[in-house]
């Protein structure tokens, strides 16, 4: 089972200024590493996948980078909507696909 | 657009079996994709609980294979999961999840899950 580590374990960031969210492979999962975000009350939703291509819909302020065990979520400049629960995920691997602990970002 | 939606007790008792169906709106299961089984206990994180591909063949999280089974039924376009002998531990909210698969030649590569249902609660509880 390959352990993914997040940190920290809650992000406090102002309005505009930029978040970076890391995520640690106990091995290398090359670049098969996937971000999500979850709001109260909500499922996860894609954010980033391949370590760093977009999903969808999803803003340019949202940005991956990394491969191997490092990885990093970067949100350039906070809006009040990107307070959230955020999940790195492996699956370079499996069984089991696993999940990082995430990262809580809260708006200061 | 696909849609995906869990059904089921929201209550089970200590040491029953507890069974969920997700089904499945705007894609055909038989089409292709793993289709997954995620849950995450109130205030906790997410933890894979399993998949299965069309075909019938499905994988388990090691901590739960003696407890788990998924199930597909490609003519109601559904997959199921049966978990048994649950505890308190096993409360959480349950989410089906559709994850991103490619054939090439005769090897499946799976990705990202790219839709989830909404998630439904179940609490082991007497």
């Amino acid at each position: 089972e390959i352990v993914m580590t997040q940190s920290p374990a809650t992000l406090s960031v102002s309005p505009g200024a930029r978040a970076t969210l890391s995520c640690r492979a106990a091995q290398s999962v090359n670049s098969n590493l996937a971000w999500y975000q979850q709001k109260p009350g909500q499922a996860p939703r894609l954010l980033i996948y391949g370590a760093s291509t977009r999903a969808t819909g999803i803003p340019a302020r949202f940005s991956g980078s990394g491969s191997g065990t490092e990885f990093t979520l970067t949100i350039s400049s906070l809006q009040s909507e990107d307070s959230a629960v955020y999940y790195c995920q492996q699956y370079n691997n499996w069984p089991p696909l696993t999940f990082g602990g995430g990262t809580k970002v809260e708006i200061k | 657009q696909v849609q995906l939606q869990e059904s089921g007790p929201g209550l089970v008792e200590p040491s029953e079996t507890l069974s969920l169906t997700c089904a499945v709106s705007g894609y055909s299961i038989s089409s292709g994709y793993y289709w997954d089984w995620i849950r995450q206990p109130p205030g906790k994180g997410l933890e894979w609980i399993g998949t299965i591909y069309h075909s019938g063949s499905a994988y388990y999280s090691p901590s739960l294979q003696s407890r788990a089974t998924i199930s597909v039924d490609t003519s109601k376009n559904q997959f199921s999961l049966i978990l048994t002998s649950v505890t308190a531990a096993d409360t959480a909210v349950y989410y089906c999840v559709r994850r991103v698969t490619v054939v090439r030649g005769v090897v499946l590569h799976s990705y990202h899950f790219d839709y989830w249902g909404q998630g439904t609660l179940v609490t082991v509880s007497s």
